[in-house]
């Protein structure tokens, strides 16, 4: 069965640092475009990024260049989404899904709340 | 960069009615668009892509059309399990932004 599986919640303080995997089984990440998509409480869903894991070649959408960085490792079948310092603002679900082109596969989410 | 805008942002219709969901982007996009499905508290699923192409195991009540800028998800007779957020999301290139969803309840 194919899935991606997502770590079900953190909770950090502002200013820590923080990385989400996302591991994906059943099927080979370097087929794929993956991609992560965030969704803060009560409102949509925004598109973060995505990264081709066979080179780590990876888009930002404007609106999280330089607040993220996406990352994977292709031996472990995983891709990562980190901050290296954390804001109230980030506190959302975070889902991680597969490409290449429509996300037709999606993880269950990380939930991500950040408070002092 | 391509904005995506639907319309309306909510609606509330009775089950067996067709309901009809709007999707603009803001410059051509071929056929590149999905439409996506939310349950409260659920994961997203993808339901339509290509515009038109209905995904494996989706009712048929669902459709898609258009191409270019507009786009128009249609549900044939609502049902109640079709309460729910729907998001289109075009996929050509980056970035690939979502709208901004359209909230279907039932009356």
């Amino acid at each position: 069965e194919e899935q991606l599986v997502q770590s079900a919640a953190e909770v950090k303080k502002p200013g820590e640092s923080l990385r989400i995997p996302c591991k994906a089984s059943g099927f080979s990440i370097t087929n794929y475009w993956m991609g992560w998509v965030r969704q803060m409480p009560g409102k949509g869903l925004e598109w973060m990024g995505i990264i081709y894991p066979v080179d780590s070649d990876t888009r930002y959408s404007p609106s999280f260049q330089g607040q993220v960085t996406i990352s994977a490792d292709k031996s472990i079948a995983t891709v990562y989404l980190q901050w290296s310092s954390l804001r109230a603002s980030d506190t959302a679900k975070y889902y991680c899904a597969r490409g290449p082109d429509a996300f037709d596969l999606w993880g269950q989410g990380t939930m991500v709340t950040v408070s002092s | 960069d391509i904005q995506m805008t639907q319309s309306p942002s909510s609606l509330s219709a009775s089950v067996g009615d067709r309901v009809t969901i709007a999707c603009r982007a803001s410059q051509g996009i071929a056929n590149y668009l999905a439409w996506y499905q939310q349950k409260p508290g659920k994961v997203p699923k993808l339901i339509i892509h290509s515009a038109s192409a209905l995904q494996s195991g989706v009712p048929s009540r669902f459709s898609g059309t258009g191409s270019g800028t507009d786009f128009t998800l249609t549900i044939s007779s609502l049902q109640p399990d079709d309460v729910a957020t729907y998001y289109c999301q075009k996929y050509n290139g980056a970035p690939r932004p979502f709208g901004q969803g359209t909230k279907v309840e039932i009356k």
